[in-house]
């Protein structure tokens, strides 16, 4: 079974400009969830989507924003991009009903920011 | 708000021997999941392993076991036989069984492991 792919894995992008991830998850699962990890802030939660529904939103402006489409694919955007936005963004898939998902990770796409 | 703290940034443990990793928490609920993660440089984060806060016997896999303390709010992880292949970043994170929030992991900010051959 073919694992989180997460595309692009690197990309450059300068101040003000925006930017769209995107994660494929485990065939079969329905919740993917997004993180932001950083030197200084560590991992944090973003969002997480459930069968085309945002279930949970982290502490995070408006500016990042995200989707989930009808195969449980989704995208995370950044709009008006800012140099603090530069980071590791982690997407992870689970079967997503229950209470007992193990969510596992995709390799990452690395954002920077100029 | 749920806070994970991991109070060792970095460590280093010979080769074969045994090493333990702190992480503490802070929580108001009775029925949540423990986790410990590796994210070996550039590689993706994997699942070690996980202990259900209802359960009181410790999780075990393999040569990695946690020492779970509900009351003292203490989720230690002991890697035995350090390998070289264990050189990783290692995060412990924390997530509710239920309710609103129950997807959510929050993460400490990680402990770097070096193991010397």
């Amino acid at each position: 079974k073919a694992g989180v792919t997460q595309t692009p894995r690197y990309l450059i992008k300068t101040r003000g400009q925006q930017v769209t991830l995107s994660c494929s998850p485990i065939s079969g699962h329905r919740s993917v969830s997004w993180y932001q990890q950083t030197p200084g802030q560590g991992l944090q939660f973003l969002f997480e989507y459930f069968s085309e529904t945002q279930r949970n939103k982290g502490n995070f402006p408006g500016r990042f924003s995200g989707r989930q489409f009808s195969n449980s694919r989704s995208e995370m955007n950044v709009s008006t991009l800012e140099l603090g936005d530069s980071a590791l963004y982690l997407c992870a898939s689970s079967l997503g009903g229950g209470r007992d998902n193990e969510q596992f990770f995709g390799p990452g796409t690395r954002l920077t920011v100029l | 708000a749920q806070t994970v703290t991991q109070s060792q940034p970095e460590m280093s443990v010979q080769e074969a021997e045994t090493v333990t990793l702190s992480c503490t928490y802070d929580t108001s609920e009775s029925d949540y999941y423990l986790f410990w993660y590796k994210q070996p440089p550039s590689r993706q984060m994997i699942l070690v392993i996980r202990q259900e806060a209802y359960k009181q016997q410790n999780a075990t896999e393999n040569r990695f076991s946690v020492n779970f303390q509900k009351a003292a709010k203490s989720f230690s992880l002991k890697i035995s036989d350090s390998q070289l292949g264990d050189a990783a970043m290692y995060f412990c994170a924390y997530r509710k069984a239920r309710g609103a929030g129950s997807y959510q992991l929050t993460f400490g900010k990680g402990t770097k492991l070096s193991v010397i051959p």
